[in-house]
């Protein structure tokens, strides 16, 4: 079973920043089978990155995934008011799926 | 535009069964994986099992002695079933629809309470 391990908890920026989350594996994400989502307050996840490094349909390109193997980054160039949510990475590679416990992005 | 809407009774008695339809609208249920996924406070997000609609299915061995998927194709309908629940089990409870594992289209949620 993999475990994801996200860090920080939580990330404290201002609109205009960079943000930079990671995701870490208790072992090996096979083909890179990891993707990141976003979530709002009373919404479901939403997909934005897969496979690692590739986006989702509909989302900008401020966001940006990259790692391969245990260790995982979800970047956001330039950060909107929208984006400021909870942040889960999620591996695919191998059952049970599993998700990271989540990063938090709060406006400072 | 695929979209998925969860139904089931809101509350559940400890001990008792829990059962989840999820209504796929806009495309047909064949050639995808489909996914339970649930999310509570104390656990964040856990994947619970998924079935292709071949009927093939894949669980959590942490919850598989006590999980049930099954497809209505004819309904474009999936279910779930979570046998002899507890406390524990209380969650918002998703289904999500994958190409492959991936779950990529989401439903809204619903919200199941476990409590006498």
């Amino acid at each position: 079973e993999i475990v994801l391990t996200q860090s920080p908890g939580t990330l404290s920026l201002s609109p205009g920043e960079r943000a930079t989350l990671s995701c870490r594996a208790s072992q090996s994400v096979a083909k890179n089978y990891l993707a990141w989502y976003q979530q709002k307050p009373g919404q479901a996840p939403r997909l934005l990155i897969y496979e690692a490094s590739n986006t989702a349909t509909g989302v900008p390109d401020r966001f940006s995934g990259s790692g391969s193997g245990t260790d995982f980054t979800l970047t956001i160039s330039r950060l909107e008011p929208e984006d400021f949510a909870v942040y889960y990475c999620l591996q695919c590679s191998i059952s049970p799926l599993a998700f990271g416990q989540g990063t938090k992005v709060e406006i400072k | 535009q695929v979209q998925l809407q969860e139904s089931g009774p809101g509350l559940v008695k400890p001990s008792e069964t829990l059962s989840l339809n999820c209504t796929v609208s806009g495309d047909s249920i064949s050639g995808y994986y489909w996914n339970w996924i649930r999310q509570s406070p104390g656990r964040g997000l856990q994947w619970i099992a998924n079935i292709h609609y071949s009927g093939r299915t894949t669980y959590n061995p942490s919850l598989q002695s006590r999980v049930t998927l099954s497809l209505d194709t004819s309904r474009n309908q999936f279910s779930l079933k979570v046998r002899s629940v507890t406390a524990a089990d209380t969650a918002v409870y998703y289904c999500a629809r994958g190409p492959g594992w991936l779950p990529t289209n989401w439903g809204q949620g619903t919200l199941v309470t476990v409590s006498s």
